[in-house]
């Protein structure tokens, strides 16, 4: 079974804190990493993607993600985060092996950020 | 530009009622996702259209939901009969093609089923 975990449900740190949202994969061949984020009764937006070449990648907000093939990882890290990042987080794949195109979610990571 | 437009952004049915839901992908895109959100279950995929045509329909949601796209720039999703447990939120996204993975969502509907 292709899986996306993301193992913290919640995740808690002070606002100027670095943060890292972990996110792990079981799939072979072909596929997209991404994240996005939900704010509070508002629908998932892009923060950045990975497919091949460097494997850090910056997004948007000073949110940048690193992949690792041998740990089948994508994490999410910023350096500094602001209240305003208090969200929801989810990591994604996209599989294309064997002709599927299936986008499936992790059950998200929610980032609260304390005063 | 707009983005993905969901309508209604609530709904709230009887039990046994049909409902159906509506969304409006991004101009131009090809593909297009509908997805069920609830706290507990994440994200689930409910059915993915290419260029109109019907890729996945999510398995185990076959019974009762049945996604359409009439045309490029519209689709529905039919829940019947509905059931208190199909109470959650609707995603709809889209995306230009199966290359691009920037997703674009709409706000969702929220659906409470009595």
């Amino acid at each position: 079974t292709q899986t996306v975990s993301q193992s913290d449900a919640h995740v808690t740190v002070f606002e100027g804190d670095s943060v890292e949202l972990r996110c792990n994969y079981s799939y072979g061949g072909s596929i997209y990493l991404s994240w996005y984020i939900q704010h509070h009764g508002r629908g998932l937006q892009f923060l950045l993607k990975y497919y091949s070449g460097n494997p850090v990648v910056q997004g948007v907000n000073g949110f940048e993600a690193e992949f690792s093939k041998s740990d089948s990882s994508f994490h999410l890290r910023k350096a500094s985060v602001h209240w305003s990042d208090s969200a929801v987080y989810f990591c994604a794949v996209r599989d294309y092996t064997g002709g599927a195109d299936r986008l499936t979610f992790g059950k998200g990571t929610q980032l609260i950020i304390q005063p | 530009d707009a983005g993905v437009t969901q309508t209604p952004r609530h709904e709230v049915a009887e039990k046994g009622q049909t409902i159906i839901l509506k969304c409006e992908p991004v101009s131009g895109h090809n593909d297009l996702f509908w997805y069920r959100q609830t706290k507990i279950q994440g994200l689930e995929l409910l059915s993915y259209f290419r260029s109109k045509s019907l890729m996945e329909d999510g398995g185990a949601f076959k019974d009762r939901f049945k996604a359409e796209m009439l045309n490029s720039s519209f689709s529905t999703l039919k829940i019947q009969p509905t059931e208190p447990k199909d109470s959650a939120v609707y995603l709809c996204a889209s995306s230009l093609d199966p290359l691009n993975t920037e997703v674009f969502f709409g706000k969702g509907t929220r659906l409470t089923v009595v």
